[in-house]
């Protein structure tokens, strides 16, 4: 069955960095599309990047963009992100999804979550 | 970026009401609209993808419907297990989004 399993969470100061993995396993990793989605405590979802099958397209929400940089590496049916220059508002739960690479991209399974708190 | 804007923010209704949320786009997302669920504590889960195709397993009680920019959930009749968040997502543009979520409570 699909699992994706999230770690690399936890308490950082502001302006530090945290690297977030997600290990993929149960579907062909190399054939779809990853994402990473937050959501702040008791707030709504907030999509913040995806990476395509083969690393060739790669986007980033306003909201991180020059700061977070997502890979992956297909060997290793693994997705990362790095979180550099963080702010409190980075404060979140953050999932790694599965998104489908055509038709319209859903995230048909998601992992639990890794919490990353951002505060002094 | 594509604004997706959920209406109401939230509801009540009772076991048995039918229940509709809209979602708006703030431009043309033809069919890349997607919804999730999201109970309490809980991860999210798909429920229809490309406006109106319900993921495997989900009730059939949940339909989607609309295109371009006004889209609509509904659950023709709701039961306990629905009362959870609702989110409509866009992946037209390169910058997917989501829209605020709309909380189904019970009544």
């Amino acid at each position: 069955q699909v699992q994706l399993v999230e770690s690399g969470g936890g308490l950082v100061k502001p302006g530090g960095s945290l690297r977030l993995s997600c290990a993929a396993s149960g579907f062909a990793f190399s054939d779809y599309y990853m994402t990473w989605i937050r959501q702040a405590p008791g707030k709504g979802l907030e999509w913040v990047s995806y990476i395509s099958t083969s690393s060739t397209y790669i986007t980033y929400a306003d909201s991180v963009k020059g700061r977070f940089t997502i890979s992956r590496d297909n060997a290793k049916n693994s997705m990362y992100l790095q979180m550099r220059s963080l702010r409190p508002e980075d404060t979140a739960m953050y999932y790694c999804a599965k998104a489908h690479s055509t038709g319209w991209y859903q995230f048909d399974y998601w992992g639990q979550g890794s919490l990353v708190t951002v505060s002094s | 970026d594509i604004q997706m804007t959920q209406s109401p923010s939230s509801l009540s209704a009772s076991v048995g009401d039918r229940v509709t949320v809209t979602c708006r786009a703030s431009q043309n997302i033809g069919k890349y609209l997607n919804w999730y669920q999201q109970k309490s504590g809980k991860v999210p889960k798909l429920l229809i993808y490309g406006v109106s195709t319900l993921q495997s397993g989900v009730p059939s009680r949940f339909s989607g419907s609309g295109s371009g920019t006004d889209f609509t959930l509904t659950i023709s009749s709701l039961q306990a297990e629905d009362f959870a968040t609702y989110y409509c997502q866009q992946t037209y543009s390169t910058l997917w989004t989501f829209g605020q979520g709309t909380k189904v409570e019970i009544k």
